[in-house]
This record gives C-alpha cells, sequence and structure tokens, in this order.
C-alpha cells in the first residue's frame, strides 16, 4: 500500500477555508484517495473519495493534480465543530480491503 | 437507521484477566472489521471478516487474542490473558461488502471501547 505523508497539526479560524494536503509519491494506478474524519472518542467517519481531478460533497473538496502523488482536502468555512484529526489513505477499491491509517493531521479550529 | 453498536464503551481491568468486546454491524453489512487504536496514533486492523470467514487476520495476536463472528453477524474479539500494552481503543468498523463491480465500499465504524489494563 501506497505510504501517505501528512503534516501532524493544522490551526485555523473559524470561517476560514482549510486545505490539508497529503503526499502519496508511490501510489499505484488504480488506488483511490479517501479521506475520514475522526472526533474524540468516537470511530473515524468517511468524508470524500476520489480518482483524479476534482470531487466536491456537501462536506469537503477533493483536488487531485495530474500526476496524482498528492491530494488536498478542502473544507470551506470551518466552524468549530470541525475540530477533529484528519486521515488520509490510500489503496484500491474495492473498499472492502482493510484501510491503513497513518497519524493523520489534527486540526484544532479557533474561534 | 442505527449505526455500528459496541460494548461496553469503557473496560477497566488488572493484567491477567481476560476481557471481551462485543460489535454489531450495521443491518445488511457483510463485511466486518476490528481496528485497535493507541493513543496519537491512527487505527490498525487487527481482524477482517467477510460473512462468518475470518479473511484477514495475520495482525491479530493469536496467542492471546480470539475473535469470532457466529451466523454471520455479530462479532465478539477476546483478550485473554490482558496485557498492560493492550490498553487501547478497540474500533469496529462494517461495510456493504460491494458487489465485486468495483462499487465505493465505505466502512462505518462504531464508537470503540476504551480498554485500560492496570
Amino acid at each position: 500500500l501506497a505510504k501517505t505523508t501528512q503534516p501532524i497539526s493544522m490551526d485555523s479560524y473559524e470561517g476560514q477555508e482549510v486545505n490539508i494536503t497529503c503526499s502519496h509519491n508511490n501510489i499505484a494506478t488504480n488506488d483511490y484517495i479517501t479521506w475520514y474524519q475522526q472526533f474524540p472518542s468516537q470511530g473515524p467517519r468517511f468524508i470524500i473519495q476520489g480518482y483524479k481531478t476534482k470531487v466536491t460533497n456537501e462536506v469537503a473538496s477533493l483536488f487531485i493534480p495530474a500526476d496524482r502523488k498528492s491530494s488536498t482536502l478542502s473544507l470551506p468555512r470551518v466552524s468549530l465543530s470541525d475540530t477533529a484529526v484528519y486521515y488520509c489513505l490510500v489503496g484500491a477499491r474495492p473498499g472492502r480491503r482493510a484501510l491503513t491509517f497513518g497519524s493523520g493531521t489534527r486540526l484544532q479550529v479557533q474561534p | 437507521e442505527a449505526g455500528v453498536v459496541q460494548s461496553p464503551r469503557y473496560k477497566i481491568i488488572e493484567k491477567k484477566q481476560p476481557v471481551a468486546f462485543w460489535c454489531n454491524p450495521i443491518s445488511g453489512h457483510n463485511t466486518l472489521y476490528w481496528y485497535r487504536q493507541n493513543l496519537g496514533q491512527g487505527p490498525e486492523l487487527l481482524i477482517r471478516y467477510e460473512n462468518e470467514e475470518a479473511v484477514d487476520d495475520s495482525q491479530l495476536p493469536k496467542d492471546r487474542f480470539s475473535a469470532e463472528r457466529l451466523k454471520g453477524v455479530d462479532s465478539t474479539l477476546k483478550i485473554q490473558p490482558a496485557e498492560l500494552g493492550d490498553s487501547a481503543v478497540y474500533l469496529c468498523a462494517s461495510s456493504w461488502g460491494g458487489n465485486g463491480q468495483g462499487l465505493t465500499d465505505t466502512q462505518y465504524f462504531g464508537p470503540g471501547t476504551r480498554l485500560t489494563v492496570l
């Protein structure tokens, strides 16, 4: 499985856009990029998944450049409730295989 | 619709004691996973079930850990005897399993069981 590298932590303020970048230099041709969010005392929650270019849902956007060696999770206008750990994962679909989590990015949103 | 249910939410035991965790996946989900999450780290897989069959248990410490998924629904993870290093959050997740056509197979996680071994 491709290894991923993310910043350990990030700080932001309410109302700002937050971009978390993940590096995955060894991504394979059939690998997809998935992001999960985890709040304290809860299990991880699926946010978004993509293969190339851009994916957008009601929660976030995922930007993937042509070489696919990195990806950026974009959270528009964050609020205090977006304070969480965000994990970037790379692996082939279908997703029934186990997920390999790194240490994630701890996002702290300030008022 | 109910999500993945786990119990207990918290468990404190002394070392060398046995402990068991229970998981009820989302109805209709064929695939069930047990993960362990240490403080400040991401979850790591212990075992994965496809229906009743354990298809990936390479990370399960088989000398003290055991798991079962009777009738392909609920699952139990057991540790016997527990060691100090087993203190962690044990997460259960489930997914539909897809139909082999490459559909996204999102994993849904329960709240976890926080185990403290004294």
